[in-house]
């Protein structure tokens, strides 16, 4: 089956750029979707399609996806965006696959 | 208000089952496809069974042969038939919305709470 690859942390200070990073056998062939999850919620997705943002997402998130990794980018990164973040993909195998997870922590 | 809402969590003993339910109000069900994602506490997010809006029916290896979804357009509602459970399927179970062509999820639930344990 397909593998997503997230590195488990990534800190920022506030006002920085966070980069988040999925990787993937040729996952520049594929969307690639990215999820916020805070602590006692439900995921919330932040990234669609590889790129797209649904209304009400600050256009600080932006994904981007080439070769054998997708990034989500955090610009001036905020306190409330401290959370966990997934990459998600739908394998031809039928499956729909979650990376491990990152945790964001704005120091 | 689109809302999804599970039901049917507890503790069961091991080789026990369990039925979940999802109640989904706020948007045509019938129209969507459907998936159930569960969480160990403290881990991350892992898809197990989805459910497309005719019907057609997918699931994780690790479920595969055990768990069985199914959903009732008249009730609106999704489930989840959890047979043979194990320690290891102790887990927050979400159902959560496809995206009509697309292949992400839009809309959560809150999530039940499954613990099989003696």
């Amino acid at each position: 089956s397909y593998v997503l690859t997230q590195p488990p942390s990534v800190s920022v200070a506030p006002g920085e750029t966070a980069t988040i990073t999925c990787g993937g056998d040729n996952i520049g062939r594929k969307t690639v979707h990215w999820y916020q999850q805070k602590p006692g919620q439900a995921p919330v997705v932040v990234i669609y399609i590889s790129t797209d943002r649904p209304s009400g997402i600050p256009e600080r998130f932006s994904g981007s996806n080439s070769g054998n990794t997708a990034t989500l980018t955090i610009y001036r990164v905020e306190a409330g965006d401290e959370a966990d973040y997934y990459c998600q993909v739908w394998d031809r195998s039928g499956d729909w696959v979650f990376g491990g997870g990152t945790k964001l922590t704005v120091l | 208000e689109v809302q999804l809402a599970e039901s049917g969590g507890g503790l069961v003993q091991p080789g026990g089952s369990l039925r979940l339910s999802c109640a989904a109000s706020g948007f045509p069900f019938g129209d969507y496809d459907m998936h159930w994602v569960r969480q160990v506490t403290g881990k991350g997010l892992e898809w197990i069974s989805g459910i497309r809006s005719a019907g057609d029916t997918y699931y994780s290896d690790s479920v595969k042969g055990r768990f069985s979804i199914s959903r009732d357009y008249a009730k609106n509602s999704l489930y989840l038939q959890m047979n043979s459970l194990r320690a290891g399927d102790t887990a927050q179970y979400y159902c959560a919305r496809g995206v009509r062509g697309f292949t992400h999820f839009d809309i959560w639930g809150q999530g039940t709470l499954v613990t099989v344990s003696s």
